[in-house]
């Protein structure tokens, strides 16, 4: 069975500092790995995705993760953090039924 | 591209009434859409999965006949909660994926979702 571990429901950096959000998954086939940002109220945004291909992706905002099969992990990062980036951050795995299976999600605090 | 909508964003409505939610794919055709619900401070729980013009695969625990799902055409799908209860309380958001969409494969596209209060 397919699962997403997302370490840390609550992460809080300050304005300018590095941004890691964890996310470990859990997979029999190849799977394709997507992180979403969820601002209050709103539906999800797709960030970056991996499907195939090279293994460190570029997303909106500056953020951007790379898969590792070797860890069956699949790290979000950001340089530098904004005010702006506050919000809810979800891990989502694949594995080609078209069912989606999310992490539970970390929410992102951004300190001035 | 790739745009999806919902109406209404909010609704309040009273036990035992019945509560449609529509769910349209604006630019593209949604051959597969799929409903979430999300509790507070919760991640997405997958409810059901429709293809236009068949009937929804509900995933298991949820009541097909509580959430009528329709997927008449390759752009709307509508949820509704028959008999609605404080428990059904919720936010619920749709998603859409299909050929057309600005996508590479298996990539959906989320609707802003719709917060039920059930009084």
């Amino acid at each position: 069975a397919q699962s997403v571990t997302q370490l840390g429901s609550h992460v809080s950096v300050s304005e300018g500092a590095l941004v890691l959000l964890r996310c470990n998954y859990s997979s029999s086939v190849p799977p394709y790995l997507f992180w979403y940002v969820q601002y209050p109220n709103q539906g999800l945004q797709l960030l970056l995705k991996y499907t195939t291909g090279a293994t460190l992706v570029k997303g909106i905002n500056g953020f951007e993760a790379e898969f590792k099969k070797s860890e069956t992990s699949f790290h979000l990062t950001k340089p530098s953090a904004h005010m702006s980036d506050a919000a809810e951050y979800f891990c989502a795995v694949d594995t080609g039924g078209f069912k989606t299976i999310f992490g539970a999600g970390t929410r992102l605090f951004v300190k001035a | 591209g790739a745009v999806v909508s919902q109406h209404p964003s909010r609704v309040i409505c009273k036990s035992g009434t019945s509560v449609k939610i529509e769910c349209r794919s604006l630019d593209f055709q949604a051959t597969t859409m799929f409903w979430y619900r999300q509790f507070p401070k919760q991640s997405l729980m997958l409810m059901a999965t429709s293809n236009e013009g068949s009937k929804a695969t509900y995933e298991q625990g949820v009541e097909k006949d509580k959430f009528l799902i329709n997927h008449a055409s390759l752009t709307l799908s509508t949820l509704t909660v028959t008999s609605a209860h404080p428990e059904d309380s919720s936010f619920y958001i749709c998603s859409g994926t299909g050929p057309g969409a600005v996508s590479s494969y298996n990539e959906q596209f989320f609707g802003p979702g719709t917060r039920l209060t059930v009084l």
